[in-house]
């Protein structure tokens, strides 16, 4: 069963930093891109950034440019997040995906940007 | 950037139903297309990916249609568990955007 498990949420004041961890399981990590789509309180759906199965290739939404790099560790079936210089418009439940589709989708971690 | 916009923003159907949810490109594309659907408090589940192809352990009353710049989700039957918000996403070209979304209910 594929699982993907977020962590690393948590309050922040405008102007930090925060790094979000994705955890998979149950399917080939290292053969599927991997993504992260946020969603702002009563909001749609927007997709974040995502990386190659190698790391060789990396892409971003145009409001996290610059802020935001997506990393990820093949060895350890992990994804990551680093979000630096954080907004109050950065406040979302921010979800790893699994592929270019979002085939399967981790439950969430909330990140609150607030002072 | 292209721009996905789904019509309506919400429909009201009964169970047993047809529902037929539209969704327009601003650019055309071929096929980087998928459906999600998203219930209250949960994440969101693929439904179709391909704009035609369902995905692992999706019911067959759910089907996906279309190419270039508009493609449909059809729910032939509704059950009372398909009352949610549905998207779609195109994976054609980046940034991969999102429509605004349709809420399905009764």
């Amino acid at each position: 069963e594929v699982q993907l498990v977020e962590s690393g949420g948590g309050l922040v004041q405008p102007g930090g930093s925060l790094r979000l961890s994705c955890a998979a399981s149950g399917f080939t990590f290292s053969s599927y891109w991997m993504s992260w789509v946020r969603q702002a309180p009563g909001k749609g759906l927007e997709w974040v950034a995502n990386i190659k199965q190698d790391g060789s290739e990396k892409y971003y939404v145009d409001s996290v440019k610059g802020r935001f790099t997506i990393s990820r560790d093949n060895a350890k079936n992990s994804v990551y997040l680093q979000m630096n210089s954080l907004r109050v418009e950065d406040t979302a439940v921010y979800y790893c995906a699994r592929d270019r589709t979002f085939a399967s989708w981790g439950q969430g971690t909330l990140v609150t940007v607030s002072s | 950037e292209i721009v996905m916009t789904q019509s309506p923003a919400t429909l009201s159907v009964s169970p047993g139903e047809r529902a037929t949810l539209s969704c327009r490109a601003s650019q055309s594309f071929s096929s980087n297309l998928a459906w999600h659907q998203q219930k209250p408090g949960q994440a969101p589940r693929l439904l179709i990916y391909g704009a035609s192809t369902r995905a692992t352990g999706i019911p067959a009353r759910f089907s996906g249609s279309g190419s270039g710049t508009e493609f449909t989700l059809t729910i032939s039957s509704l059950q009372s568990e398909d009352f949610a918000v549905y998207y779609c996403q195109q994976y054609n070209t980046w940034p991969y955007t999102f429509g605004q979304g349709t809420k399905l209910e009764i």
